[in-house]
């Protein structure tokens, strides 16, 4: 079963702040975030494992609460080239550790 | 971080003909190897999963017969498309894992299949 992400789309100036959320039904692994530009393959962006895990890089962090099977996303202080459409990944013992994924969030960053 | 090749990039094919799409994992040797589906503006969608050496895993709905999935070595493992229609026109995705530590999907750069 996918996660549910939301927003299905944010549109932001360059410098603004923005968070995208992944749930899923099922106990999680970890989850995945990776970000697409329209007619390339994903790119990794990270990995967090169950144990409530937050990471980040350059401006780009993520979080996992475990016990409420979510993970967020926070893009911050966001430049031109964040935008994409993110895609979470979970991966569940239920699902024998294969990655499923949500619907993405178009994330759009203008100048 | 890890590097995947697929290729064709494109392929525009007549009905009724094969198709193989080919996907290297060039600097890693890939335990795990996924084959997904990507509609526009939809979701990945997983087709099958392959290991090196073993038959791969269709999920529900798949038509093995359809999407032959070889894995010969560690580094490579190829989507054949046979009979192709033009309902199978899509965008192509193959990620590599090794699974060591954990199961980072490194994903190749896709093939969008036309099929007239």
């Amino acid at each position: 079963q996918q996660p549910v992400q939301s927003p299905q789309a944010v549109i932001l100036r360059e410098g603004e702040d923005a968070v995208i959320n992944c749930s899923s039904s099922k106990a999680l692994y970890s989850v995945h975030w990776y970000r697409q530009k329209h007619g390339e393959a994903p790119i990794f962006l990270m990995i967090l494992l169950k144990g409530g895990e937050q990471k980040g890089h350059d401006k780009i962090s993520a979080s996992f609460n475990e016990k409420k099977q979510q993970s967020s996303l926070y893009l911050t202080a966001s430049q031109l080239s964040y935008s994409g459409t993110y895609f979470c990944g979970t991966e569940s013992p239920a699902n024998d550790y294969k990655l499923s994924f949500g619907a993405g969030t178009t994330v759009t960053v203008r100048a | 971080g890890a590097v995947v090749s697929q290729h064709p990039s494109w392929v525009i094919c007549k009905s009724g003909t094969s198709v193989k799409i080919e996907c290297r994992s060039l600097d890693f040797q890939a335990t795990t190897m996924f084959w997904y589906r990507q509609f526009p503006k939809q979701s990945l969608m997983l087709m099958a999963t392959s290991n090196e050496g073993s038959k791969a895993t269709y999920e529900q709905g798949v038509e093995k017969d359809k999407f032959l999935i070889n894995h010969a070595s560690l580094t490579l493992s190829t989507l054949t498309v046979t009979s192709a229609h033009p309902e199978d026109s899509s965008f192509y995705i193959c990620s590599a894992s090794h699974r060591d530590p954990y199961n980072e999907q490194f994903f190749g750069p896709g093939t969008r299949l036309t099929v007239l």
